[in-house]
């Protein structure tokens, strides 16, 4: 499957304790994109990668959480002591380097704080 | 204030045509008008992208007006596994930071 991958698929956590997900883009795609999506709401854009540079944050984005993309391939988010109102799906695109909107997504990651 | 709005439900049959508006007032110049599709417990899926007048592929065509603040996804000929949900997304003058999916689109397709 040469698919947008991520991992887990879903992840229980506990109030304040911190969680890292993976996201693997096709190969040769060199941008990368972390949405948050909620119950009933269109994703919300959270940060962008073109390569390794991390070039966009959301300003609704919270410094607990943090995104890399060592090397240009995959990414990791974490989210450092988690909150209830972190639960959401967390959802990866990426897309190739020419056009922006044609994002392919991955299956996302489901987040249920505790 | 960068927005989409997108109709929160439709209702058709299958083998009907379906029209699903988004309004986006202040779309950039240089960006294109992106629509997909989510079915529950999966990411958005491609279905068609442009930038003016009118694109059509094999699923669907999407309609732009000159002034580019609205765009129509067409859906021809409608089958029960078109039940799911549509958005628009759009990218507002100010970079990435304003790139917007609409709240979505919950279209059902009855027999």
């Amino acid at each position: 499957d040469t698919g947008v991958s991520q991992n887990p698929r879903h992840k229980i956590t506990k109030r304040g304790q911190n969680v890292t997900f993976r996201c693997d883009p096709i190969s040769e795609h060199n941008r990368l994109y972390w949405y948050r999506q909620t119950l009933g709401q269109g994703p919300e854009f959270l940060t962008y990668f073109q390569n390794e540079a991390q070039l966009e944050k959301s300003r609704l984005l919270s410094d607990r959480f943090s995104a890399e993309r060592p090397k240009g391939s995959f990414s990791t988010l974490e989210i450092q002591r988690t909150e209830q109102g972190d639960s959401a799906m967390y959802l990866c695109a990426s897309s190739p380097g020419q056009v922006d909107g044609e994002q392919f997504f991955g299956p996302g990651t489901r987040l249920t704080v505790l | 204030l960068a927005k989409t709005t997108q109709p929160i439900s439709m209702d058709s049959y299958e083998g009907q045509e379906v029209n699903i508006t988004c309004s986006h007032n202040n779309i950039a110049t240089n960006d294109y008008i992106t629509w997909y599709q989510q079915f529950p417990s999966q990411g958005p899926r491609f279905i068609i992208q442009g930038y003016k007048t009118k694109v059509t592929n094999e699923v669907a065509s999407l309609f732009i007006p000159a002034d580019r603040k609205s765009s129509t996804l067409s859906l021809p000929r409608v089958s029960l596994s078109d039940t799911a949900v549509y958005y628009c997304l759009v990218m507002f003058s100010g970079g990435y930071n304003k790139l917007i999916f609409g709240a979505g689109t919950r279209l059902a397709v009855h027999p």
